[in-house]
Protein backbone atom coordinates (compact mmCIF):
# COMPACT_ATOMS: atom_id res chain seq x y z
CA UNK A 1 0.00 0.00 0.00
CA UNK A 2 1.15 3.33 -0.58
CA UNK A 3 1.66 5.95 2.01
CA UNK A 4 4.09 8.13 4.36
CA UNK A 5 6.05 6.20 6.87
CA UNK A 6 7.78 7.90 9.82
CA UNK A 7 10.44 6.21 12.62
CA UNK A 8 10.71 6.18 15.44
CA UNK A 9 6.78 6.68 16.34
CA UNK A 10 8.54 7.30 19.96
CA UNK A 11 12.17 8.91 20.84
CA UNK A 12 13.51 9.98 24.03
CA UNK A 13 16.97 11.96 23.87
CA UNK A 14 18.81 13.83 26.56
CA UNK A 15 19.39 17.40 26.05
CA UNK A 16 22.58 18.56 23.65
CA UNK A 17 21.77 15.47 21.37
CA UNK A 18 20.58 15.53 18.12
CA UNK A 19 18.14 13.37 17.20
CA UNK A 20 17.20 12.34 13.31
CA UNK A 21 13.47 11.66 12.48
CA UNK A 22 13.20 9.62 9.32
CA UNK A 23 10.51 10.17 6.65
CA UNK A 24 9.61 7.87 3.25
CA UNK A 25 7.03 8.01 1.18
CA UNK A 26 6.12 5.58 -2.01
CA UNK A 27 3.59 8.22 -3.32
CA UNK A 28 5.63 9.24 -5.90
CA UNK A 29 4.93 13.35 -4.65
CA UNK A 30 7.24 15.84 -5.63
CA UNK A 31 6.68 17.48 -1.97
CA UNK A 32 7.28 16.90 1.29
CA UNK A 33 7.06 18.69 4.77
CA UNK A 34 7.67 18.97 8.43
CA UNK A 35 5.20 20.47 10.72
CA UNK A 36 5.88 20.09 14.39
CA UNK A 37 2.53 20.17 16.59
CA UNK A 38 1.87 21.18 20.00
CA UNK A 39 -1.02 21.33 22.70
CA UNK A 40 -3.09 24.47 22.02
CA UNK A 41 -0.76 25.74 19.30
CA UNK A 42 -2.39 23.95 15.95
CA UNK A 43 0.49 22.69 13.44
CA UNK A 44 3.27 24.68 12.32
CA UNK A 45 5.66 24.56 9.86
CA UNK A 46 9.19 24.09 9.91
CA UNK A 47 10.55 23.05 5.87
CA UNK A 48 9.21 21.93 3.02
CA UNK A 49 11.04 20.72 -0.35
CA UNK A 50 9.31 20.88 -3.68
CA UNK A 51 12.36 19.13 -5.56
CA UNK A 52 15.14 16.86 -4.63
CA UNK A 53 18.01 18.85 -3.36
CA UNK A 54 15.95 22.07 -2.61
CA UNK A 55 14.46 22.98 0.25
CA UNK A 56 12.89 25.99 2.16
CA UNK A 57 12.83 27.58 5.61
CA UNK A 58 9.19 27.10 7.14
CA UNK A 59 7.81 29.61 10.08
CA UNK A 60 10.21 27.96 12.78
CA UNK A 61 13.13 26.30 10.93
CA UNK A 62 15.64 27.56 13.77
CA UNK A 63 17.26 24.78 15.77
CA UNK A 64 16.08 21.95 13.05
CA UNK A 65 17.70 20.74 9.53
CA UNK A 66 16.90 18.89 6.85
CA UNK A 67 17.70 16.85 3.58
CA UNK A 68 16.00 16.08 0.43
CA UNK A 69 18.72 13.23 -1.28
CA UNK A 70 16.25 11.44 -2.96
CA UNK A 71 12.76 12.07 -3.57
CA UNK A 72 10.80 9.57 -1.18
CA UNK A 73 12.79 10.91 1.57
CA UNK A 74 12.88 13.60 3.64
CA UNK A 75 14.82 13.38 7.08
CA UNK A 76 14.81 16.17 9.87
CA UNK A 77 17.50 16.56 12.28
CA UNK A 78 16.33 18.40 15.51
CA UNK A 79 19.11 19.78 16.48
CA UNK A 80 20.52 20.73 19.93
CA UNK A 81 19.81 24.29 19.25
CA UNK A 82 16.42 23.57 19.52
CA UNK A 83 14.82 25.10 22.71
CA UNK A 84 12.23 23.35 22.98
CA UNK A 85 12.44 19.93 20.77
CA UNK A 86 9.93 18.05 23.02
CA UNK A 87 6.74 18.03 20.27
CA UNK A 88 4.51 15.85 18.18
CA UNK A 89 6.32 15.68 14.79
CA UNK A 90 4.41 14.98 11.37
CA UNK A 91 5.79 14.66 8.01
CA UNK A 92 3.48 15.22 4.96
CA UNK A 93 3.74 14.90 1.08
CA UNK A 94 1.67 16.30 -1.35
CA UNK A 95 0.80 15.96 -5.54
CA UNK A 96 1.93 18.78 -7.17
CA UNK A 97 -1.27 18.75 -9.33
CA UNK A 98 -3.78 18.81 -6.67
CA UNK A 99 -2.13 20.04 -3.76
CA UNK A 100 -3.49 17.51 -1.62
CA UNK A 101 -1.80 16.98 1.44
CA UNK A 102 -1.43 13.45 3.19
CA UNK A 103 0.40 12.59 6.49
CA UNK A 104 2.32 10.17 8.61
CA UNK A 105 1.65 8.68 11.47
CA UNK A 106 3.76 11.22 13.40
CA UNK A 107 6.97 10.77 15.80
CA UNK A 108 6.68 11.70 19.76
CA UNK A 109 10.15 13.64 21.10
CA UNK A 110 10.36 13.71 24.53
CA UNK A 111 13.64 15.50 25.75
CA UNK A 112 15.11 14.54 29.15
CA UNK B 1 -1.63 36.75 6.78
CA UNK B 2 -3.54 34.47 6.27
CA UNK B 3 -5.17 33.38 9.76
CA UNK B 4 -7.91 30.18 9.71
CA UNK B 5 -9.71 29.99 13.04
CA UNK B 6 -12.38 27.04 14.08
CA UNK B 7 -14.77 27.39 16.24
CA UNK B 8 -16.47 26.14 17.98
CA UNK B 9 -12.82 24.26 20.11
CA UNK B 10 -14.80 21.23 21.37
CA UNK B 11 -18.10 19.94 20.26
CA UNK B 12 -20.42 16.88 21.83
CA UNK B 13 -23.57 15.59 20.46
CA UNK B 14 -25.49 12.37 20.89
CA UNK B 15 -25.20 9.68 18.26
CA UNK B 16 -27.39 10.13 15.40
CA UNK B 17 -27.10 13.97 15.08
CA UNK B 18 -26.60 16.06 12.01
CA UNK B 19 -23.67 18.38 13.03
CA UNK B 20 -21.57 21.39 11.36
CA UNK B 21 -18.16 22.73 11.80
CA UNK B 22 -17.06 25.58 11.05
CA UNK B 23 -13.75 27.29 9.33
CA UNK B 24 -13.02 30.77 8.65
CA UNK B 25 -10.39 32.62 7.02
CA UNK B 26 -9.14 35.98 6.33
CA UNK B 27 -7.52 36.08 2.74
CA UNK B 28 -10.08 34.93 0.39
CA UNK B 29 -7.18 34.74 -2.39
CA UNK B 30 -7.17 31.27 -1.80
CA UNK B 31 -5.80 28.02 -3.99
CA UNK B 32 -7.59 25.32 -1.63
CA UNK B 33 -9.00 24.36 0.85
CA UNK B 34 -8.83 20.75 3.17
CA UNK B 35 -10.20 19.35 6.08
CA UNK B 36 -8.36 16.56 8.18
CA UNK B 37 -9.31 14.05 10.89
CA UNK B 38 -7.06 13.54 13.84
CA UNK B 39 -7.28 10.58 16.58
CA UNK B 40 -5.16 10.81 19.58
CA UNK B 41 -1.23 10.36 19.16
CA UNK B 42 -1.98 10.07 15.34
CA UNK B 43 -1.30 11.80 12.28
CA UNK B 44 -4.08 13.91 9.87
CA UNK B 45 -6.05 11.72 7.92
CA UNK B 46 -7.76 13.65 4.98
CA UNK B 47 -11.21 13.65 4.37
CA UNK B 48 -11.96 16.19 1.53
CA UNK B 49 -9.86 18.61 -0.68
CA UNK B 50 -11.97 21.33 -2.12
CA UNK B 51 -10.32 23.74 -4.84
CA UNK B 52 -10.79 27.35 -5.53
CA UNK B 53 -13.22 26.58 -8.31
CA UNK B 54 -15.43 24.59 -6.15
CA UNK B 55 -18.12 25.12 -3.77
CA UNK B 56 -18.17 21.37 -2.13
CA UNK B 57 -17.28 18.33 -2.17
CA UNK B 58 -18.96 15.24 -0.47
CA UNK B 59 -17.58 11.46 0.50
CA UNK B 60 -20.40 9.37 2.04
CA UNK B 61 -21.75 10.74 5.24
CA UNK B 62 -19.51 14.47 4.84
CA UNK B 63 -20.29 17.12 2.64
CA UNK B 64 -17.49 20.47 2.80
CA UNK B 65 -18.62 23.60 1.56
CA UNK B 66 -16.51 26.36 0.25
CA UNK B 67 -17.85 30.10 0.08
CA UNK B 68 -14.45 32.20 -0.57
CA UNK B 69 -16.16 35.42 -0.72
CA UNK B 70 -17.33 35.68 2.98
CA UNK B 71 -14.00 32.89 4.21
CA UNK B 72 -15.88 30.19 5.40
CA UNK B 73 -16.06 26.77 4.74
CA UNK B 74 -18.28 23.98 6.60
CA UNK B 75 -18.43 20.62 7.34
CA UNK B 76 -21.54 18.51 7.46
CA UNK B 77 -21.46 15.27 9.35
CA UNK B 78 -24.69 13.26 8.49
CA UNK B 79 -25.98 10.91 11.06
CA UNK B 80 -23.03 11.02 13.10
CA UNK B 81 -21.23 7.81 15.05
CA UNK B 82 -19.20 7.62 18.20
CA UNK B 83 -16.44 6.59 15.69
CA UNK B 84 -16.53 9.93 14.30
CA UNK B 85 -15.13 10.75 17.77
CA UNK B 86 -12.01 12.91 16.39
CA UNK B 87 -10.36 16.12 16.21
CA UNK B 88 -11.15 17.89 12.78
CA UNK B 89 -8.85 20.42 11.17
CA UNK B 90 -9.32 22.65 8.14
CA UNK B 91 -6.37 23.78 6.34
CA UNK B 92 -5.97 26.29 3.27
CA UNK B 93 -3.19 26.98 0.72
CA UNK B 94 -2.67 29.98 -0.45
CA UNK B 95 -0.20 31.05 -3.43
CA UNK B 96 2.89 29.80 -1.75
CA UNK B 97 3.15 25.68 -1.50
CA UNK B 98 2.52 26.43 2.51
CA UNK B 99 -0.85 25.44 4.24
CA UNK B 100 -2.35 27.50 7.06
CA UNK B 101 -3.72 25.44 9.67
CA UNK B 102 -7.22 26.30 12.01
CA UNK B 103 -6.35 25.00 15.87
CA UNK B 104 -8.97 22.14 14.95
CA UNK B 105 -12.53 21.38 16.70
CA UNK B 106 -12.40 18.43 19.04
CA UNK B 107 -15.92 16.34 18.17
CA UNK B 108 -17.48 14.08 20.74
CA UNK B 109 -20.28 11.86 20.13
CA UNK B 110 -21.59 9.95 22.78
CA UNK B 111 -23.67 6.74 22.35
Amino acid sequence: DGGITQSPKYLFRKEGQNVTLSCEQNLNHDAMYWYRQDPGQGLRLIYYSQIVNDFQKGDIAEGYSVSREKKESFPLTVTSAQKNPTAFYLCASSKVETGELFFGEGSRLTVL
Amino acid sequence: KQEVTQIPAALSVPEGENLVLNCSFTDSAIYNLQWFRQDPGKGLTSLLLIQSSQREQTSGRLNASLDKSSGRSTLYIAASQPGDSATYLCAVRGGSEKLVFGKGTKLTVNP
